[in-house]
């Protein structure tokens, strides 16, 4: 098994501060992907990074690949209520499946 | 434009029955998987399958079974329901294993 940890478990932050969620591993991946989870709902796909060094930004919330592909950041500007949620990355070994973090489940107060 | 449709939403079971969760998805897509979700240790595969006919395990396969006989369709069926099976059960699918997977919106299942 090709263990993802991501950090912190939780965090609980004001409207407007920034914030920085980490996916850590001792494997390399070949891609990763970044969920969000709603609750009640399934996960659904935010991006996917496949270069390392990579960088991708979506809106407010920028993506990194680490050079050598085994760890990812999530950096998010300016904190809304909107992106309160459960924060899951996935890494693609090789295998025939993905392998999925611990999750960072994001609160953002009004 | 339904996705992957996953029933039952919520279940309660025996300890020692069985029973089915269906999935479905009207995307065309090969790849199929099960996930359970468990506080503090992210999604962990059950079973997976890469085309009708085939199917092969995951990290967490005993307990469960699955099929595949048709591209839309990819149940699991719990043999003899124990309480460590109480869990959210995720459908996904995707064009392949390591494309962005599609999920469902989970079945909560209890064992008591």
């Amino acid at each position: 098994t090709q263990l993802l940890e991501q950090s912190p478990q939780f965090l609980s932050i004001q409207e407007g501060e920034n914030l920085t969620v980490y996916c850590n591993s001792s494997s390399v991946f070949s891609s990763l992907q970044w969920y969000r989870q709603e609750p009640g709902e399934g996960p659904v796909l935010l991006v996917t990074v496949v270069t390392g060094g990579e960088v991708k930004k979506l809106k407010r919330l920028t993506f990194q690949f680490g050079d050598a592909r085994k760890d990812s950041s999530l950096h998010i500007t300016a904190a809304q209520p909107g992106d309160t949620g459960l924060y899951l990355c996935a890494g693609d070994g090789g295998a025939n499946n993905l392998f999925f973090g611990t999750g960072t489940r994001l609160t953002v107060i009004p | 434009n339904a996705g992957v449709t996953q029933t039952p939403k919520f279940q309660v079971l025996k300890t020692g029955q069985s029973m089915t969760l269906q999935c479905a998805q009207d995307m065309n897509h090969e790849y199929m998987s099960w996930y359970r979700q468990d506080p503090g240790m992210g999604l962990r595969l059950i079973h997976y399958s890469v085309g009708a006919g085939i199917t092969d395990q995951g990290e967490v396969p005993n307990g469960y079974n699955v099929s595949r006989s048709t591209t839309e369709d990819f149940p699991l069926r719990l043999l003899s329901a124990a309480p460590s099976q109480t869990s959210v059960y995720f459908c996904a699918s995707s064009y392949g294993p390591n494309w962005p997977q599609h999920f469902g919106d989970g079945t909560r299942l209890s064992i008591l």
